[in-house]
């Protein structure tokens, strides 16, 4: 099974500045099978990037992708109010994991 | 618009049973595999049990195997999980989920989520 480790586990800043959330795996994802999510508390998850760099539809541009092989990172250039949330990165490389999350919160 | 209705969560005795449903509307259903995905309280997302879109095929976490089920009935455009000899570990949100890409296995992202029913498993 591949594990994904995802840092920080929180995130501290304030709006308009830039969140970068790493997420590692145990072994190489084929083909870039990574997504990630975007959970809000009492909410589902919320598609943001599949393919490790493709945006899901709907998703603002602020938002971006990157990474291969084991490490791989989403970037949100600068956040906004409703951006802070728990954000889970996903592989379907080799059946299906999670990471265990990380929130960011206002600082 | 593409929607996902979760039902039949409930609170359930300890080695109990429990089938979940969901109803899916606005796509074609079968094109699609599908999968649950839960979530236990204040903890991260945990995939359970993915079903292609012709039913044929499943998969199942190692976590689930041999007490979950997971079937589809296209023509009632619905998902289901069975799921026998509950433990108090079982106990979270159960998320239904759609695949991104039509005519994959499983291994696929998630563009669509239900908004998820909870099962308590406590005697």
């Amino acid at each position: 099974e591949i594990v994904l480790t995802q840092s920080p586990g929180t995130l501290s800043l304030s709006p308009g500045e830039r969140a970068t959330l790493s997420c590692r795996a145990s072994q190489s994802i084929s083909s870039s099978n990574l997504a990630w999510y975007q959970q809000k508390s009492g909410q589902a998850p919320r598609l943001l990037i599949y393919g490790a760099s493709s945006r899901a539809a709907g998703i603002p541009d602020r938002f971006s992708g990157s990474g291969s092989g084991t490490d791989f990172t989403l970037t949100i250039s600068r956040l906004e109010p409703e951006d802070f949330a728990v954000y889970y990165c996903q592989q379907y490389g080799s059946s299906l994991t999670f990471g265990g999350g990380t929130k960011v919160e206002i600082k | 618009e593409v929607q996902l209705l979760e039902s039949g969560g409930g609170l359930v005795q300890p080695g109990g049973s429990l089938r979940l449903s969901c109803a899916a509307s606005g796509f074609t259903f079968s094109s699609y595999a599908m999968s649950w995905v839960r979530q236990a309280p204040g903890k991260g997302l945990e995939w359970v049990s993915a079903i292609s879109g012709s039913g044929g095929s499943t998969y199942y976490a190692d976590s689930v195997k041999g007490r979950f089920t997971i079937s589809r009935d296209n023509s009632k455009n619905t998902l289901y999980l069975q799921m026998n000899s509950l433990r108090a570990e079982d106990t979270a949100v159960y998320y239904c989920a759609k695949t991104l890409f039509m005519g994959t296995v499983g291994e696929d992202a998630f563009d669509i989520w239900g908004q998820g029913t909870m099962v308590t498993v406590s005697s």
